[in-house]
């Protein structure tokens, strides 16, 4: 079994929608937890922190349920530049795991 | 703030030869990482150093991929000798005693 699953997608989804994502984890003792965006061909970027309380930026909102071990991420009002690959990723045991990205294509 | 570099930023080999990529890491990071990315997947660890010390390399080939960090800052990843499956994006990234990791732009390899 993967440390993290993800559903690859692609999601395509017209501009100003609300999108979700989930990412499933394997391990309970992970620790931290974080969304990270990927542009094509380009380098993963940290989106952001995904703490137990659950936290928002801006538009983008991060759930963690440590009981069902998944996390999520929602994006509302979606943008053209939203568009990207979304990595899931889970550290346990000071390890870092990725998930294989959900690709997101807003369209105009 | 500087970020991680990394170079080359593409390679372009044939089978059976050798290749090596640079990585230098966010002034005070102990923590350096190497990825491997194929195309459709998640990056995969490859190794892990604190400081100069390997503390993971479970998911490194050993018999081609070798690493090191000498000094605990610049860091090589070498391969030796490469195959097709080899093709990839490696990624190095660096993070401050274990937290965020800051990723460099990637080294595109392809071999042929």
């Amino acid at each position: 079994r993967k440390e993290v699953e993800q559903d690859p997608g692609p999601f395509n989804v017209p501009e100003g929608a609300t999108v979700a994502f989930n990412c499933t984890y394997s391990n309970s003792a992970s620790q931290s937890f974080f969304w990270y965006r990927q542009d094509c061909r380009k380098e993963p970027k940290l989106l952001m922190s995904v703490y137990s309380s659950g936290n928002e930026d801006g538009r983008f909102t991060a759930q963690l349920n440590r009981a069902s071990q998944y996390i999520s991420l929602l994006i509302r009002d979606s943008k053209l530049s939203d568009s990207a690959t979304y990595l899931c990723v889970v550290n346990a045991g000071n390890q870092f795991y990725f998930g294989t990205g959900t690709s997101l294509t807003v369209i105009p | 703030e500087a970020g991680v570099a990394q170079s080359p930023r593409y390679k372009i080999i044939e089978k059976r030869q050798s290749v090596a990529f640079w990585c230098n890491p966010i002034s005070g990071h102990a923590t350096l990482y190497w990825y491997q990315q194929i195309l459709g997947q998640g990056p995969k660890l490859l190794i892990q150093f604190q400081n100069n010390g390997v503390v993971d390399d479970s998911q490194l080939p050993k018999d081609r991929f070798s690493a090191e960090r000498l000094k605990g800052v610049d860091s090589t990843l070498k391969i030796q000798p490469a195959k097709l499956e080899d093709s990839a994006v490696y990624l190095c990234a660096s993070s401050f005693l274990g937290a965020t990791q800051y990723f460099g732009p990637g080294t595109r390899l392809l071999v042929l």
